[in-house]
């Protein structure tokens, strides 16, 4: 079945350190976003990117990296630069950039201590 | 600026009808989607207008007036798995890019 997954479902991580959250998809999406989303809020957009090799910065990136080295493939670092790191953090992927549905991941739950 | 609002909570009993409603303020619509999202779990798409009038799929509907900047999710025969977040998104060009603005959704709690 066609789906965007992400991994790990939880991540626990010492303050100071860089982690990565993976994100696949294998719609033959071309855009792909990460999403923030803290307790009451909507979600934020934190990096998007319309085709391989593209990216873009969203409404809150910084403190993150992401790359888009295949079309199936959107990872996204949390640096020691972000100062509020510990949230949930989704994955999503559209047809094109924009398109009328988007497709969610599971979410990783990242909390720093 | 650009913002969407939405009701933070709304309760309902088993069987009814709940409408949850949005109004935004952006600067290039294209059009409105709603999601529903079960705690710790994935948003799912369930809707989008880009027309003004309802749509309807099953037991959900949704519409949108554009002059008034505003649209709702209905929901009918409310069940107990309804119980969840659901979030407008505006479809929006403002920037020259497509974008979704998401709200920060509506709790819907459905008692038995």
């Amino acid at each position: 079945d066609g789906g965007i997954t992400q991994s790990p479902k939880y991540l626990f991580r010492k303050e100071g350190q860089n982690v990565t959250l993976s994100c696949e998809q294998n719609l033959n999406h071309d855009a792909m976003y990460w999403y923030r989303q803290d307790p009451g809020q909507g979600l934020r957009l934190i990096y998007y990117s319309q085709i391989v090799n593209d990216f873009q910065k969203g409404d809150i990136a910084e403190g993150y990296s992401v790359s888009r080295e295949k079309k199936e493939s959107f990872p996204l670092t949390v640096t020691s630069a972000q100062k509020n790191p510990t949230a949930f953090y989704l994955c999503a992927s559209s047809a094109e950039m924009g398109g009328t549905e988007a497709f969610f991941g599971q979410g990783t739950r990242l909390t720093v201590v | 600026g650009q913002s969407l609002e939405q009701p933070s909570e709304v309760t309902a009993v088993e069987g009814a009808i709940v409408q949850i409603n949005c109004t935004y303020q952006t600067s290039g619509f294209y059009g409105l989607s709603w999601y529903q999202q079960h705690d710790g779990g994935a948003p799912t798409f369930l809707s989008y207008n880009a027309l003004d009038g309802l749509e309807e799929t099953g037991r959900f509907s949704s519409f949108l007036s554009r002059s008034d900047s505003y649209g709702y999710l209905l929901l009918q025969e409310l069940q107990m798995k309804d119980s969840a977040s659901y979030f407008c998104a505006v479809r929006d060009r403002g920037s020259g890019t497509y974008k979704y603005i998401f709200g920060t959704g509506t709790r819907l709690k459905v008692l038995a």
